[in-house]
């Protein structure tokens, strides 16, 4: 079965400094994964995803994210963040065995950047 | 770029009334749709992907009689929440797949947050 973990629930971090959002994954064969940002009351946003190649993507905003496939991780990063980048994230991976529209999301992740 | 038009953001309803919430791909046409549901301080939850000219499939564990799901054509998928209860108050995001945009072609929602009362 395809699972995503998020391991915090809520991450800190000062205006300027670099961040990261943890997500590890279990998926049956290769992954696809994907970070979503929310804002309060809106949908979803689509950040980044990684389907093969080199294992640092770079989306949206300023984000990357890194592929490791030894520690079933896909960490989201930025070097410097924003007052704005306060919202919350979430990891998905696809489901490509049972449902190819399938979506299996993280409990999401409440990033806080303080001026 | 895609966008998904979703309607209304917010509705207030009675207990034991239904509520319409209506998802509309805006510039291209969308054959499958999905339903989610977020509940507070946790993640999405698909509830049924609704493919167009034909019945939704629903996830496990989800009533079928209770949301119901039309997707009469191309660009419009309805989300019907009948008999509401305050159980059923949520936020309910839809998605369309854009299958110009390859793998990264599905368009969220903005959302509808239900409350019922």
């Amino acid at each position: 079965a395809q699972s995503v973990a998020q391991p915090e629930d809520q991450v800190n971090v000062a205006e300027g400094n670099p961040l990261t959002v943890k997500c590890t994954y279990s998926v049956s064969g290769n992954p696809y994964l994907f970070w979503y940002v929310q804002y309060p009351n809106r949908g979803l946003q689509f950040l980044l995803k990684y389907i093969t190649g080199d294992n640092l993507v770079k989306g949206s905003y300023g984000f990357e994210a890194e592929f490791n496939k030894s520690q079933t991780s896909f960490h989201l990063k930025k070097p410097s963040a924003l007052v704005s980048d306060s919202a919350l994230y979430f990891c998905a991976v696809r489901d490509l065995y049972y449902n190819f529209n399938k979506f299996y999301f993280g409990s999401g992740t409440k990033l806080n950047v303080k001026p | 770029g895609a966008v998904v038009s979703q309607h209304p953001s917010r509705v207030i309803c009675k207990s034991g009334t239904s509520v319409k919430i209506e998802c509309r791909s805006l510039d291209f046409q969308a054959t499958t749709m999905f339903w989610y549901r977020q509940f507070p301080k946790q993640s999405l939850m698909l509830m049924a992907t609704s493919n167009e000219g034909s019945k939704a499939t629903y996830e496990q564990g989800v009533e079928k009689d209770k949301f119901l799901i039309n997707h009469a054509s191309l660009t419009l998928s309805t989300l019907t929440v009948t008999s509401a209860h305050p159980e059923d108050s949520s936020f309910y995001i839809c998605s369309a797949r854009d299958l110009g945009q390859g793998l990264r072609g599905y368009t969220f929602g903005s959302g509808t947050r239900l409350t019922v009362v």
